[in-house]
């Protein structure tokens, strides 16, 4: 069974920085491209970043791109986003996905709530 | 970026109800289009990949149709679980971009 969890969410202020992990287990790891999808209280969905099988291939949104880093450990089957400069517009759950077979997200992690605020 | 508009915002009906959701994207996204729909509280959930292609587990109620810049995702009959959040998903270029969203709620 495929699954994916997120840690490292809490509340920090304005300014600082944070790294969230993801946990994956049940699937070949090293052989997808893992992403991470944010969603603010209340909001949409948003596509923060992106990073592929073997780290060659990276991308991020415009609001994150300078300010977070995704990064994998295939040795260890787990996804990393660090966080800097987190701003209120940061606050949001943020989800770890599965690029699948299919070339869609059809796992997704349950999410970590990331809270920004003074 | 590609921006991905769903329309409409919110469709009020009833279970047994026939539902049709739009999603319009800025330029082609050829069918690279996903389908997923969100319950409060939970993950998103994959239902159509590729624009007119099932998830696995998937009911044949929701299908998918589409192709360029405008797709549709059909409910045939709605069930009292289809009650949700719908977002569209392109990946035909990044940054991957999500549409707004479509709220099905009860009538």
């Amino acid at each position: 069974e495929v699954q994916l969890v997120e840690s490292g969410g809490g509340l920090v202020q304005p300014g600082r920085s944070l790294r969230l992990s993801c946990a994956a287990s049940g699937f070949t790891f090293d052989n997808y491209a893992m992403h991470w999808v944010r969603q603010a209280p209340g909001k949409g969905l948003e596509w923060v970043s992106g990073i592929g099988w073997n780290s060659g291939t990276v991308g991020y949104a415009g609001s994150v791109k300078g300010r977070f880093t995704i990064s994998r450990d295939n040795a260890k089957n787990s996804l990393y986003l660090q966080m800097s400069s987190l701003t209120t517009e940061d606050t949001a759950f943020y989800y770890c996905a599965l690029l699948g077979a299919v070339a869609a997200f059809d796992y997704w992690g349950r999410g970590t709530l990331v809270t920004v605020s003074s | 970026e590609i921006v991905l508009t769903q329309s409409p915002a919110t469709l009020s009906l009833s279970p047994g109800e026939r539902a049709t959701l739009s999603c319009r994207a800025s330029q082609s996204v050829s069918n690279y289009l996903a389908w997923y729909q969100q319950k409060p509280g939970q993950a998103p959930r994959l239902l159509v990949y590729d624009a007119s292609n099932r998830a696995t587990g998937i009911p044949a109620r929701f299908s998918g149709s589409g192709s360029g810049t405008d797709f549709t995702l059909t409910i045939s009959s709605l069930e009292p679980e289809d009650f949700a959040f719908y977002y569209c998903q392109q990946r035909s270029n990044w940054p991957i971009t999500f549409g707004p969203g479509t709220k099905v709620d009860i009538k």
